[in-house]
């Protein structure tokens, strides 16, 4: 079956201009998680959402970022006001339920994001 | 807080093993984790193990936790040039959602 898919897979954009990123998880899966990849850095946990509730958003870096889920599927991160330091990898993850050894994130591909 | 830390870099010649180390340290982590990103792919979960078990083997992969040191070990059995990734290491506490990771160990086989 499909993957988790993300939106687009390269952004190049200037700074000062917003950004939204994709992120369709598997069918059926109810969690769905944001994390960042900066060059360098291992990955940075941004936020979960379990269905369309987002109990967790304390790995947010500013409130320039925001992320929404709609009907428990797809989901959008949202950065206004890019600036260089939000040049990095996203990654989408979904899993079946909240996150434990039998339910495995399933990564996406992430979106590059490059601001100029 | 959480921090994962492991090495950046591997290098090991194909038929050899491979051993990826990782250390935490948060004593409350409940579940390890490592995972593996080949180039242009997304993570892919390659084995976990709980806190309260010390070793775990999985064809070719061997995962040893030293619970007191907070130290986590892969082993990978007969390296292969497909193994060539980088390897995360991953804990997380049974009570939270979150995942922390590490910064990733980028391993290189050499045929």
């Amino acid at each position: 079956g499909a993957g988790v898919s993300q939106s687009p897979s390269n952004k190049v954009t200037e700074k000062g201009k917003d950004v939204e990123l994709r992120c369709d998880p598997i069918s059926g899966h109810t969690a769905l998680y944001w994390y960042r990849q900066s060059l360098g850095q291992g990955l940075e946990f941004l936020i979960y959402f379990q269905g369309n509730s987002a109990p967790d958003k304390s790995g947010l870096p500013s409130d320039r970022f925001s992320a929404e889920r709609t009907g428990g599927s797809v989901s959008t991160l949202t950065i206004q006001r890019t600036q260089q330091e939000d040049s990095a990898v996203y990654l989408c993850a979904s899993s079946l339920g909240l996150v434990t050894p039998s339910y495995e994130q399933y990564f996406g591909p992430g979106t590059r994001l490059t601001v100029t | 807080g959480e921090d994962v830390e492991q090495s950046l870099f591997l290098s090991v010649r194909e038929g050899d093993s491979s051993v990826i180390n990782c250390t935490y340290t948060d004593s409350s982590s409940t579940y390890l984790y490592w995972y593996k990103q080949e180039p242009g792919a997304g993570l892919q979960l390659l084995t976990y193990i709980f806190s309260n078990m010390d070793m775990k083997q999985d064809q070719r992969l061997t995962v040893l936790l030293n619970k007191k040191d907070k130290h986590l070990s892969l082993r990978i059995a007969d390296t292969q040039t497909g193994d060539s990734a980088i390897y995360f290491c991953a804990e997380k506490h049974g009570g939270y959602q979150k995942v922390t990771f590490g910064i990733g160990t980028k391993l290189q086989v050499i045929p």
